[in-house]
């Protein structure tokens, strides 16, 4: 069974919308990670979720933009508001198995979410 | 903001060529060195994180060199195959990862 399940894995979406990635994973974990790569950039983290407090974000991201949940240790959402075409982006979710069942500092990551905004 | 580069932004090699890629990252404040390999509508797969200064990994046909006093890190592939085509990251570890831009390697039958 996969490690991290993040749907949805592909969508189209209107201007203006908003939408919201899932993400499970198979065990629980304290940090969950949230990014994103643009067309032809880097993969760049949005924000850090922990369980039980307000996420961490980034430089140039906020929490209006870019709202994140983080409800038990095996779940988390990021919400993507108000999307416009800059949005159309991949968004993965990971987290550090790092103290976690699987021990060691392996990032797992999701198979990821192809939003197109149009 | 970490700078992390990669180099060349892409490859193309013919199958059973030999290749390397280089990581270069600020040096201070560093703890892991991530290789992952990331296929189309695939994960990012965890190749190597590598720690310690002059460490080498190994898995395979893949390796990795670690040089934290200089800022960079090599990965070889030896004898490249068609599947070993995807993007390959390397993302120096503090608090979270920063990931480089990635090297594209396109492998010809």
């Amino acid at each position: 069974s996969a490690v991290i399940s993040q749907k949805p894995s592909r969508d189209i979406c209107q201007r203006g919308t908003s939408l919201t990635i899932q993400c499970q994973v198979d065990s629980q974990v304290t940090m969950m990670f949230w990014y994103r790569q643009q067309p032809g950039q880097s993969l760049t983290l949005i924000a850090t979720a922990n369980q039980g407090s307000e996420a961490t974000y980034e430089s140039g991201f906020v929490i209006d933009k870019f709202p994140i949940s983080r409800p038990n240790l095996t779940f988390s959402t990021l919400t993507v508001s108000n999307m416009s075409p800059e949005d159309s982006s991949i968004y993965l979710c990971s987290f550090s198995g790092t103290g976690g069942l699987r021990g060691g500092n392996t990032i797992y990551f999701g198979e990821g979410s192809w939003l197109t905004v149009v | 903001i970490l700078n992390v580069e990669q180099s060349p932004q892409s490859l193309h090699v013919q199958e059973g060529d030999s290749t390397n890629f280089t990581c270069s990252f600020p040096s201070s404040n560093f703890y892991a060195l991530h290789w992952y390999r990331w296929e189309t509508a695939k994960s990012p797969e965890a190749l190597f994180v590598m720690t310690l200064n002059g460490d080498e990994k190994k898995k395979g046909r893949i390796s990795a060199t670690l040089n934290t006093k200089e800022g960079y890190s090599y990965l070889y592939i030896k004898g490249s195959q068609p599947e070993d085509s995807a993007t390959y990251l390397c993302a120096p570890m503090r608090r979270a990862l920063t990931f480089g831009s990635g090297t594209r390697l396109q492998v010809q039958p």
